[in-house]
C-alpha cells in the first residue's frame, strides 16, 4: 500500500508569490491534515479536510488555504508569500480523522528568498 | 489548553535503554502518539496508546501512561545508533483531525 505522497519535495519562491502544494493520501483515507514545521514554532496544525470539507482550522492567516477533491487528494495554497513562510509543510492522512493514527508524508520544503 | 511538553535532548550509549518523557494538558485526550523524525524526512508513526491503558509494549518500545499526572513516556530498549532521531509525542485535540505536538526530543546514540 503506497504511503502519503507529497509533491513537490522542494520549492523555492520569492516574497509576494503564491504557491500550491499537493498531497495524495493513503488509498481509502478520507481525512487529510496539514502541518507547518519550523525550527522556532515546531509543528503547528494548519487545517483538516474530510469529504471535501474543511473540518478543523488552526491559527494561521487567511493567506493559507486548502481544498480537497472527490478522490481525497488535497492541495494547500499560500498567497503573498513572506519570508516567515519558509518551512517544511507536512501532510497526514487517516481513515476518518477521528481517533485512528495519522500517517505522514515526507513533506514539501518551501524556501522563500 | 493545548500544550505538550518534552525535554529537548537525550544522549545515551548504544545498548542502553532510552526514556523520553512527555507531559500534556488536555485531559479529554483519548489517544496519545509517538512519532519519529529522521533528517530530511517526515514523521514516522512509532506507536500509540489509548487513554484507558497504562502500558503498551511493541517489540523494543514500551509506552507508559500516567493519566492522573498527564505524563507519557517512551522507553526504547537496547538503543541502537539507527535510533538517533527526533521523537515527538502528540495528543489528539478534541477528537478531530488535529494533533498537538511537543517540541520534540533529539535522541543521540553514541557507539
Amino acid at each position: 500500500k503506497a504511503g502519503v505522497t507529497q509533491t513537490p519535495r522542494y520549492l523555492i519562491k520569492t516574497r509576494g508569490q503564491q504557491v500550491t502544494l499537493s498531497c495524495s493520501p493513503i488509498s481509502g483515507h478520507r481525512s487529510v491534515s496539514w502541518y507547518q514545521q519550523t525550527p522556532g514554532q515546531g509543528l503547528q496544525f494548519l487545517f483538516e479536510y474530510f469529504s471535501e470539507t474543511q473540518r478543523n482550522k488552526g491559527n494561521f492567516p487567511g493567506r493559507f488555504s486548502g481544498r480537497q477533491f472527490s478522490n481525497s487528494r488535497s492541495e494547500m495554497n499560500v498567497s503573498t508569500l513572506e519570508l516567515g513562510d519558509s518551512a517544511l509543510y507536512l501532510c497526514a492522512s487517516s481513515f476518518q480523522g477521528n481517533e485512528e493514527p495519522q500517517h505522514f508524508g515526507d513533506g514539501t520544503r518551501l524556501s522563500i528568498l | 489548553g493545548e500544550d505538550v511538553e518534552q525535554s529537548l535532548f537525550l544522549s545515551v550509549r548504544e545498548g542502553d535503554s532510552s526514556v523520553i518523557n512527555c507531559t500534556y494538558t488536555d485531559s479529554s485526550s483519548t489517544y496519545l502518539y509517538w512519532y519519529k523524525q529522521e533528517p530530511g524526512a517526515g514523521l514516522q508513526l512509532l506507536t500509540y496508546i489509548f487513554s484507558n491503558m497504562d502500558m503498551k509494549q511493541d517489540q523494543r518500545l514500551t509506552v507508559l501512561l500516567n493519566k492522573k499526572d498527564k505524563h507519557l513516556s517512551l522507553r526504547i530498549a537496547d538503543t541502537q545508533t539507527g535510533d538517533s532521531a527526533i521523537y515527538f509525542c502528540a495528543e489528539r485535540y478534541n477528537q478531530g483531525g488535529k494533533l498537538i505536538f511537543g517540541q520534540g526530543t533529539e535522541l543521540s546514540v553514541k557507539p
